[in-house]
């Protein structure tokens, strides 16, 4: 089946500029996670939406990054007044989340947004 | 909140020899412990996960094992090929009843050296 997609794949932008970033995750995932990978540095959680709602947003670098989903489906994360500093790859993964029984921990990746402020 | 340490960041071997690579965590509370691996350009990919009322699991070369008295766990890659050449993250999610999001170390750079 499909797996986890995201858009753009590579995004140049100048700094002080908005930038929007997309996330469409597996099917029947509730859970949706939003990390971020600077160059040859691990990954740094930036917040977690079980369904529409996001219990943990402790992530979040500044008040610049914003994220939403809405239907529980897709996701966008929105970065203002870009900074040289959020040059990253953003990566999304989801989960079956929050189901009977318990939650249900296996997240699944995205190939990321290449996302590059000049 | 977790904190995941894990070393080596760098691993070379032999082709056909093991590889071990460990992490530490913090918050006792953590019952989950994925393991990723990340090609240079792609998307890192779960190969191995143990949860917290387990101590070992393996699946054909690859192992993990977990003892959470000493709060470590550890992922055993037998008979390395080039194709095990990568970056594999260790990560753990704290406890608390939710599906939470990971906290991941920083990355061991395996090379199987022919």
């Amino acid at each position: 089946g499909a797996g986890v997609s995201q858009s753009p794949s590579n995004k140049v932008t100048e700094k002080g500029k908005d930038v929007e970033l997309r996330c469409d995750p597996i099917s029947g995932h509730t859970a949706l996670y939003w990390y971020r990978q600077s160059l040859g540095q691990g990954l740094e959680f930036l917040i977690y939406f079980q369904g529409n709602s996001a219990p943990d947003k402790s992530g979040l670098p500044s008040d610049r990054f914003s994220a939403e989903r809405t239907g529980g489906s897709v996701s966008t994360l929105t970065i203002q007044r870009t900074q040289q500093e959020d040059s990253a790859v953003y990566l999304c993964a989801s989960s079956l989340g929050l189901v009977s029984g318990g939650p249900t921990y296996e997240q699944y990746f995205g190939p990321g947004t290449r996302l590059t402020v000049t | 909140g977790e904190n995941v340490e894990q070393h080596p960041s760098t691993l070379s071997v032999q082709e056909g020899d093991s590889a071990v690579i460990k992490c530490t965590y913090s918050d006792s509370a953590s019952n989950y412990f994925p393991w990723y691996k990340q090609e240079l350009g792609k998307r890192p990919q779960l190969i191995i996960d143990i949860r917290s009322n387990v101590g070992e699991k393996k699946d054909q070369r690859i192992a993990v094992t977990l003892n959470k008295t000493a709060k470590h766990f550890s992922l055993h890659i037998t008979e390395t090929q080039p194709e095990d050449s990568a970056v594999y993250f260790c990560a753990a999610v704290p406890g608390g009843g939710g599906a939470d999001g990971l906290t991941f170390g920083k990355g061991t750079h395996l090379i199987i050296q022919p």
